[in-house]
């Protein structure tokens, strides 16, 4: 089944404790990236990869790392969480950057 | 002008009738669109694409793009209470799907 796979569904963590949310596609997607949903904001960019070792900042990049070392995985990184980064996180992917998007489950992860 | 907007909503409508969902872009450039559906909590899921004037149907579904307008529409015909979730509209811009806020459509059995 063609899907996108994000994990952990959910994560409640401290500040300060840094931590993955890992993102795999099995379509063989050239293009991936992360977003983060807020009430009110909608969706918003973190960062995308149009291909492997190729990566760039979106809309809101502060606070997260990405890498892309396999075409198939791209892991979202927060180094030092904190409460601001309380959001619900999905991870798309898409044959290129003009086509259509599909995107993961959801991570919603609160820093307390 | 925002780069993709949606602003009527909340909008209700009664099962069986026809519910329309708007959105207007600012880039003349843009060529392909997609309309997504999310329901709360849940990730968006493509229903539509469109890439050139005109509407496209797909069962209960139609998008209509007009491109000297910039705007897209989604018309959901014989709506049930399923319909009921948030509506994205999204293009492609700069390096990413740029989304609108979304219109939340609820459907009164």
């Amino acid at each position: 089944e063609a899907q996108v796979t994000q994990n952990p569904r959910y994560l409640i963590t401290v500040t300060g404790k840094k931590l993955t949310v890992t993102c795999s596609q099995n379509m063989n997607h050239e293009y991936m990236s992360w977003y983060r949903q807020d009430p009110g904001l909608g969706l918003r960019q973190i960062y995308y990869s149009m291909n492997v070792e190729v990566t760039d900042k979106g809309d809101v990049p502060e606070g997260y790392k990405v890498s892309r070392k396999e075409k198939r995985n791209f892991p979202l990184i927060l180094e030092s969480p904190s409460p601001n980064q309380t959001s619900l996180y999905f991870c798309a992917s898409s044959f290129y950057m003009n086509t259509e998007a599909f995107f993961g489950q959801g991570t919603r992860l609160t820093v307390v | 002008q925002k780069e993709v907007e949606q602003n009527s909503g909340p909008l209700s409508v009664p099962e069986g009738a026809i519910a329309s969902l708007n959105c207007t872009y600012s880039d003349r450039g843009s060529q392909s669109f997609f309309w997504y559906r999310q329901y709360s909590g849940k990730s968006p899921e493509l229903i539509m694409s469109i890439y050139s004037n005109g509407d496209k149907e797909d069962g209960r579904f139609t998008a209509q793009l007009n491109k000297a307008s910039q705007y897209v529409s989604l018309l959901i015909r014989d709506s049930q209470p399923s319909d009921s979730a948030t509506y994205l509209c999204a293009l492609p811009r700069l390096g990413k799907l740029t989304f609108g806020k979304g219109i939340t459509l609820s459907v009164r059995p």
